[in-house]
């Protein structure tokens, strides 16, 4: 019983092409994200999800796009991979901040190389 | 824009030995927030620092922070090789926005 779950782990795709990560969480909390983790383990936030509502987006290329079909998911479509894309993708999930200040469970990542 | 930072980057420690991490931030925050990461793994949650002056403590691990000095610290206490991992400081950018600003990690590699 994952609490916050990815697929897939790994994801090996070539330059230009289109690919998608899932995230599903059963912890009932209202806030999903997406971060980035780089080869210099280096950890950002892309986006942020409170109920289904965008409400961090960062200075990401467009050709990032997330999407919440419901609070349980955050899903992340890439279009036109890029070989600066290679890193590892974190999606995390959290109760609503400012409320009881709960920290961000992670999921287990997934490692997008583009060759 | 909010700026972390954390001293060391790299750590290498026998066991045994005490040892403290430091996370300094640049804008006021009273949350902050430490996670641990194992080679190839996700992120666990240590300890969540809520207000001046609080102090959190688990096994070998202790946290605090000082929001005046905007610092947090992590003391390790008598390591053990399982406490081998990085170690993150985020820092909450603007209270309630659920975002989140991590330093670059801490490599701490404790050795027999």
């Amino acid at each position: 019983d994952t609490a916050v779950s990815q697929t897939p782990k790994y994801l090996v795709t070539q330059m230009g092409n289109d690919k998608s990560i899932k995230c599903e969480q059963n912890l009932g909390h209202d806030t999903m994200y997406w971060y980035k983790q780089d080869s210099k383990k280096f950890l950002k936030i892309m986006f942020s999800y409170n109920n289904k509502e965008l409400i961090i987006n960062e200075t990401v290329p467009n050709r990032f796009s997330p999407k919440s079909p419901d609070k349980a998911h955050l899903n992340l479509h890439i279009n036109s991979l890029e070989l600066g894309d290679s890193a590892v993708y974190f999606c995390a999930s959290s109760r609503q901040t400012g409320v009881n200040n709960s920290p961000l469970h992670f999921g287990n990542g997934t490692r997008l190389t583009v060759t | 824009e909010l700026k972390v930072e954390q001293n060391p980057l790299f750590l290498s420690m026998q066991e045994g030995k005490n040892y403290t991490i430091y996370c300094n931030y640049s804008t006021t925050s009273d949350r902050l927030y430490w996670y641990r990461q194992d080679p190839g793994k996700s992120l666990e949650s240590l300890f969540v620092l809520l207000s001046n002056g609080a102090v959190k403590q688990e096994g070998r691990l202790m946290a605090s922070l000082d929001t005046k000095a905007r610092l947090s610290t992590l003391h390790i206490t008598a390591a053990v090789h399982d406490l081998s991992a990085t170690y993150f400081c985020a820092v909450d950018s603007s209270g309630g926005s659920e975002k989140l600003v991590f330093g670059k990690g801490t490599k701490l590699t404790v050795n027999p």
